[in-house]
């Protein structure tokens, strides 16, 4: 089966732009979560969904980002204006939901703000 | 809060060396364990998944047992090769919060022939 797919694979901006991130989930994966990986860290949730609405994005900075998930299929996340410290990579992953653990991630996006 | 401890990285052994990599966690509930690894320049790949006390999950010979009594999931290997350089993450999930991956910071291993 095809995999989570994720674009851009990189991005360079600069503080201050805006940047989006798609995510397509495994087709029939209801619920759809979006993580950032600092470098040496381990990925921290920022937000998720099932089907197309928000479960959790308690640890979503909303003054700046801001997801959707239209149809409940597709997924964009956005950063709006950047920061330094949003530098990293973004993980994109799906699950059937309702306790399957079957967790799907994508190759992730790696953002660098300059 | 539910969260998770890994012990710090990195971790240098030499080939057919003893692997134990320490996670413990605290979460409020009966969460389910796993271990996933990244691979240079890969993404995440679940290793090994214990869902209820006791259980011992293993795959390509490395094992980790849920030991409630003293909340921990380490992962072990008996002889390690080069190929297992990698980070290893582990991490909880818990019905009440989704089923959302909790992850630990993970454990740099680099392997010497």
């Amino acid at each position: 089966e095809a995999g989570v797919a994720q674009s851009p694979r990189y991005k360079i901006i600069e503080k201050r732009q805006s940047v989006a991130f798609w995510c397509n989930p495994i087709s029939g994966h209801a619920t759809l979560y979006w993580y950032q990986q600092i470098l040496g860290q381990g990925p921290k949730l920022l937000i998720q969904f099932q089907n197309n609405g928000v479960v959790d994005d308690s640890q979503l900075p909303k003054d700046r980002f801001s997801a959707e998930r239209l149809k409940g299929v597709d997924s964009t996340l956005k950063i709006q204006p950047a920061k330094l410290e949003d530098s990293a990579v973004y993980l994109c992953a799906s699950t059937l939901g309702g306790g399957d653990y079957g967790y799907t991630f994508g190759s992730g996006t790696r953002l660098t703000v300059v | 809060g539910n969260s998770v401890t890994q012990m710090e990285g990195p971790v240098t052994l030499s080939e057919e060396a003893f692997l134990t990599i320490n996670c413990t966690y605290t979460a409020t509930g009966y969460p389910s364990l796993f271990w996933y690894v990244q691979y240079p320049g890969e993404g995440l790949q679940l290793l090994l998944k214990a869902t209820k006390a006791d259980d011992k999950g293993s795959n390509k010979g490395f094992e980790a047992t849920y030991r409630k009594e003293t909340t921990s999931f380490h992962l072990e290997k008996g002889s390690v090769q080069v190929s297992d350089s990698a980070v290893y993450f582990c991490a909880l999930t818990l019905s009440n919060s989704g089923y959302a991956l909790n992850f630990g910071k993970g454990t740099s291993l680099l392997v010497t022939p």
